[in-house]
């Protein structure tokens, strides 16, 4: 079994501060990695994803890949109060040509006004 | 934009009844998803097909089953439903190794 960990959090941080996502997996092999957003009784929304070591930029989010550590995070800046959602990583199986994805549990985040 | 409806947002069924839940995408994705998420378990794999007729068990197949007869609909059944199976449903959709999407989720409670 592939694991994705990640820290349940709540992580909390006010408006207009950087909020540090993290998440490490277990399978040195994979190859993909997403990062899915889900407000409270909705359904998860990809933010990002990244193949590559480094970073990849999108606005005011940032995801970070080191495969070396086999840990990827997602960095949202000047954070704002709509951004309070779980965020949940996914690390495609490399086996899989189907694109099997592996969830973490996902991170409680609140950015209060 | 990819769209991926799920037939009902909340269910409410008796033990025992037999459930269908229903998903369509309009995108010609290959690949289909069936999850199911609770509290502090996160998501959970049930069941994913590749092309019609063709599926996979996923991590938690048992006490269901699926159906894909046509490419756009995925179907999960209950085949007796029990009160462990209340749970938010999420249907997924991609193609071939690339993101998946998902539809709005069914919240079904089994009473």
């Amino acid at each position: 079994q592939k694991e994705v960990e990640q820290n349940s959090g709540p992580l909390s941080v006010p408006e207009g501060a950087i909020a540090s996502l993290n998440c490490t997996y277990s399978d040195r092999g994979s190859q993909s990695f997403f990062w899915y957003r889900q407000y409270s009784g909705k359904s998860p929304e990809l933010i990002m994803f990244i193949y590559s070591n480094g970073d990849k930029e999108d606005g005011r989010f940032t995801a970070q890949l080191n495969k070396a550590s086999q840990y990827v995070s997602l960095l949202i800046r000047d954070s704002q109060p709509s951004d309070s959602a779980t965020y949940l990583c996914a690390v495609r199986d490399r086996g899989s040509t189907l694109g099997r994805l592996y969830f973490g549990r996902g991170t409680q985040l609140t950015v209060w006004p | 934009d990819v769209k991926v409806t799920q037939s009902s947002r909340y269910l409410v069924k008796r033990t025992g009844e037999k459930v269908f839940l229903e998903c369509v995408q309009d995108m010609d994705h290959e690949n289909m998803f069936w999850y199911r998420q609770d509290p502090g378990l996160g998501l959970r794999l049930i069941y994913f097909s590749y092309d019609v007729k063709m599926k996979e068990k996923g991590d938690i197949p048992e006490g269901y089953s699926v159906s894909r007869e046509k490419k756009e609909r995925f179907s999960l059944i209950l085949e007796s439903a029990s009160t462990n199976q209340t749970s938010m449903y999420l249907c997924a959709s991609s193609r071939p190794q690339e993101t998946q999407y998902f539809g709005p989720g069914t919240r079904l409670l089994v009473l």
